[in-house]
């Protein structure tokens, strides 16, 4: 079947503009995670989505990061007045139950 | 806090010879393990569960909690498993759904 889907797969943007980077989990996946990967840093969590509910935000590095789900399904994750420090690959991954996360191909962010 | 520790940043073997991608991890409960893999240009992907006990393209991976270790195991490399190996943890029934990963191992299986 369809794995989870990312778009867009590279967005580069001025600094100090705002990005929308969107996530279609696999269909009937209750849990959507996101986490973005970079040299310095690894891979790093950013925010889990139970339903529509976020019980866990531990990960998010700013209050210029924000995210929402809707529907139980996809999801939207919003970086405002975007920085250099956030150039990144941001990763979306969902599950049902515990039985592991599957990821998405990723977007590609660049903060000129 | 929970932690996982992989050691090796770069892991070469010669086709046919046996791996080990070594993970240690530190957690205070009962965690969930995992091991990803990455191939070039393509996305991370599940390769094992601790729970599942299961081979997937001939590697295998044990959880040691007396040594807080689950490292990767294939008695006989393929220039195929080169890639980028992450291990990762979860807590487990009660604790934290997140995986906190590793800084991953490349290996490269040379002809």
């Amino acid at each position: 079947g369809a794995g989870v889907s990312q778009s867009p797969s590279n967005k580069v943007t001025e600094k100090g503009k705002d990005v929308e980077l969107r996530c279609d989990p696999i269909s009937g996946h209750t849990a959507l995670y996101w986490y973005r990967q970079s040299l310095g840093q690894g891979l790093e969590f950013l925010i889990y989505f139970q339903g529509n509910s976020a019980p866990d935000k531990s990960g998010l590095p700013s209050d210029r990061f924000s995210a929402e789900r809707t529907g139980g399904s996809v999801s939207t994750l919003t970086i405002q007045r975007t920085q250099q420090e956030d150039s990144a690959v941001y990763l979306c991954a969902s599950s049902f139950e515990r039985l592991g996360q599957y990821f998405g191909p990723g977007t590609r962010l660049l903060v000129l | 806090a929970q932690r996982v520790t992989q050691p090796e940043k770069l892991l070469s073997v010669f086709k046919g010879a046996p791996v080990e991608l070594k993970c240690n991890y530190s957690y205070s409960g009962s965690p969930e393990l995992f091991w990803y893999v990455q191939y070039s240009r393509q996305r991370l992907q599940l390769l094992l569960r601790h729970i599942s006990r299961e081979s997937i393209k001939g590697f295998t991976a044990d959880l040691n909690k007396g040594e807080t270790s689950f490292h990767l195991k294939k008695p006989f490399a393929q220039e195929e498993d080169s890639a980028m190996y992450y291990c990762a943890l979860s807590g487990g029934d009660t604790g934290r759904r997140a995986l906190t990963f590793g800084s991953g191992t490349r290996l490269q299986v040379q002809p």
